[in-house]
């Protein structure tokens, strides 16, 4: 059964400062791979996905997340934080037809 | 195009009611799923419908069941309600395709007295 590992449950970091959050998926077969950000009394939205192709992936507000297949990680990150990305960020894996799985979700706190 | 609508944005309801959920997806999207969301358990998958039939299904009692509707519309109904029942309750609606992101509601906030 598919699965995602967040492993750092908060991550505080100053204003333009470089970030980096953290996941790990298992799976027994090729997955695709999703970053979602929530914002408070919001529902999801979407960052990035990876379906396949280019390791690299680029989202919207200027994150990026790469696909390591050897590591089964896909972590997702930003070289210049601002104040308004403090939300929480769910890595999600889904493989086929099978349900999409999320992580236990990661709060990032962007202070001044 | 108009976005994932779920109804209502609140509802408070007391122990053994029961209560409906509304969700109408992107138009053109098939395939509508539901998550439960809690401060402990984080997105628990509840069930995903595509064209009417439920194709997956989560760990959770029979008192949660949901239907879809034949213009892709879904409801979820949760029976006898436990104060463990309080919860956002999000709708993501999809694509065929199994490479299609999910798509979010706002959700809708159930608290049980």
């Amino acid at each position: 059964a598919q699965s995602v590992t967040q492993l750092d449950s908060q991550v505080p970091v100053f204003e333009e400062a470089p970030v980096e959050l953290r996941c790990n998926y298992s799976s027994s077969v090729s997955v695709y791979l999703f970053w979602y950000v929530q914002y408070p009394n919001q529902g999801l939205q979407l960052l990035l996905k990876y379906l396949s192709g280019s390791t690299l992936v680029k989202g919207i507000n200027g994150f990026e997340a790469e696909f390591n297949k050897s590591q089964t990680s896909f972590h997702l990150r930003k070289p210049s934080v601002h104040i308004s990305d403090t939300a929480e960020y769910f890595c999600a894996v889904r493989d086929g037809f099978q349900k999409l799985v999320f992580g236990t979700g990661t709060r990032l706190l962007v202070s001044p | 195009k108009a976005g994932v609508t779920q109804t209502p944005r609140y509802l408070i309801k007391t122990r053994g009611q029961q209560v409906t959920l509304s969700c109408s997806p992107i138009s053109g999207h098939r395939s509508v799923s539901w998550y439960q969301q809690t401060p402990g358990q984080g997105l628990q998958f509840l069930f995903e419908y595509f064209s009417e039939t439920q194709r997956n299904k989560g760990n959770f009692p029979g008192r949660f069941s949901g239907r879809q509707f034949s213009n892709s519309r879904s409801e979820m109904n949760v029976s006898t309600l436990e104060l463990g029942d309080s919860a956002l309750y999000l709708c993501a609606s999809s694509l065929e395709q199994t490479d299609s992101p999910l798509h979010f509601g706002n959700g809708t906030r159930l608290t049980v007295t």
